[in-house]
């Protein structure tokens, strides 16, 4: 199974500053590296796919970027909507596999 | 609409199954492969297990419940089902169901999601 290390666990930051988050594989998922927003209460919420691709309606302040094992998504300017829990998912790899999540917590 | 709506959970004793259902409509539900995803209170998301589109009805698992899910599709009523046997409390959770980003494909995102249905297995 591919296993998927998100870090840091939880990341602090300020409203309007940048944050960047990472994503590791423990084998190489070529492209197929998708990142989900859970809101409190919430269903997950698709952003970006195929590593850099933005999901409809997601806003340009996100951006994606890696390949086969190292992945970054970051947020340019962190609007106070973005205080959330991050995953990234795998989507090449029999069983596909979620990471253990990244929370954004307001500084 | 599109929309995914599970139900079938609620608070069951170890030991036993459930059998969850996961209702598609706004969109051609037999036309798509449906992913169930699980998260446990406060943790994060686990893939369960897929069930594959129209004649194509293929179905992979997670290795964790490999033996213990069953997935299957009433093409009918626009259904999928998850049945998990031999249920243990690590087994609570609110389970979702998902599908992915096009039809007639297994290595996508998923792009909508049901809110989920809770279970908790509990004597």
């Amino acid at each position: 199974e591919t296993v998927m290390t998100q870090s840091p666990g939880t990341l602090y930051v300020s409203p309007g500053e940048r944050a960047t988050l990472s994503c590791r594989a423990s084998q190489t998922v070529r492209s197929k590296l998708a990142w989900y927003q859970q809101r409190r209460g919430q269903a997950p919420r698709l952003l970006i796919y195929s590593s850099y691709t933005r999901a409809t309606g997601t806003p340009a302040r996100f951006s994606g970027d890696g390949s086969e094992t190292e992945f970054t998504l970051t947020i340019s300017s962190l609007q106070s909507e973005d205080f959330a829990v991050y995953f990234c998912q795998q989507y090449n790899n029999w069983p596909f596999t979620f990471g253990g999540g990244t929370k954004v917590e307001i500084k | 609409q599109v929309l995914l709506v599970e139900s079938g959970g609620g608070v069951v004793p170890p030991g036993r199954s459930v059998s969850l259902s996961c209702a598609g409509s706004g969109f051609t539900f037999n036309t798509y492969a449906i992913a169930w995803v699980r998260q446990a209170p406060g943790k994060g998301l686990e893939w369960l297990a897929v069930i594959g589109y129209e004649a194509n009805e293929v179905t992979h698992f997670a290795d964790s419940v490999k033996g213990r899910l069953t997935i299957s599709r009433d093409k009918s009523k626009n259904t999928v089902f998850l049945q998990i046997n031999r249920l243990t409390p690590d087994d609570t959770a609110t389970y979702h169901c998902a599908r992915p980003l096009g039809p007639g494909r297994f290595h996508e995102p998923f792009d909508v999601w049901g809110q989920g249905t809770k279970l908790i297995v509990s004597s």
